[in-house]
């Protein structure tokens, strides 16, 4: 089945900083790789997601950038804020979104020091 | 808020006991998705529901069982219960189920404490 590697598991950035959290996976028909937001105490709550068919995608102070030949992509966070504190989770899902079950990373804890 | 519910929020119980856990989708979903989270083994798929139907298979233990009724909502039944059951329990909606373009949206979780 799919695997899927996130690293770093803790990373601390200045506020204002830029953060990137990477993942890899070892599946290569998986086509649909979202990022979650864990708050404490809560569930997580997407905040973005790309399909295989692009290789960007930008939301504000939030990008996501793929490539499929290394299979690994990445979550970019910029001009952090202190709400941006939590644990991100990257996914993987083979038939896409809503069709399977989706194979989430380890999880990063982001700290951002004021 | 996402829209999903589930209940109860906390669930405390001892070994060898049966528990059943509750979820409601947002308005209009039709898929359901029940996964676990522990601090071992991260966030895992169990089980995917889509109308009534098993869509989707992940790691599931034979102890537990899944069900979604005609009104959309899912109940998670856990049996036979361990201490390393003790977890949270989230599920999750989305639309169809049966697109690719189709987010998965989770609710809140139950946290299980097995004694």
């Amino acid at each position: 089945g799919e695997n899927v590697e996130q690293h770093p598991s803790t990373l601390s950035v200045q506020e204002g900083d830029s953060a990137v959290i990477k993942c890899t996976y070892s599946d290569s028909a998986s086509n649909y790789f979202p990022w979650y937001k864990q708050e404490l105490g809560k569930g997580p709550q997407l905040i973005i997601d790309i399909r295989s068919n692009v290789g960007e995608k930008k939301d504000q102070r939030i990008a996501v950038t793929l490539n499929k030949t290394a299979k690994h992509f990445s979550l970019h966070i910029t001009e952090t804020q202190p709400e941006d504190s939590a644990v991100y989770f990257c996914a993987a899902s083979i038939r896409g979104g809503g069709a399977d079950g989706l194979t989430f990373g380890k999880g990063t804890h982001l700290i951002i020091q004021p | 808020d996402s829209g999903v519910t589930q209940t109860p929020k906390h669930l405390i119980t001892a070994t060898g006991q049966r528990v059943t856990l509750r979820c409601s989708p947002r308005s209009g979903d039709l898929s359901v998705y029940w996964y676990q989270q522990s601090l071992d083994q991260g966030l895992q798929f169990l089980i995917q529901y889509y109308n009534g139907e098993e869509r989707a298979k992940g790691n599931i233990l034979e102890r537990f069982s899944a069900q979604q009724f005609p009104d959309l909502h899912s109940e998670l039944n856990l049996s036979s219960l361990e201490l390393g059951d003790s977890a949270l329990y989230f599920c999750a909606s989305s639309p169809q189920g049966a697109r690719r373009t189709d987010t998965q949206y989770f609710g809140p979780g139950t946290r299980l404490t097995v004694l």
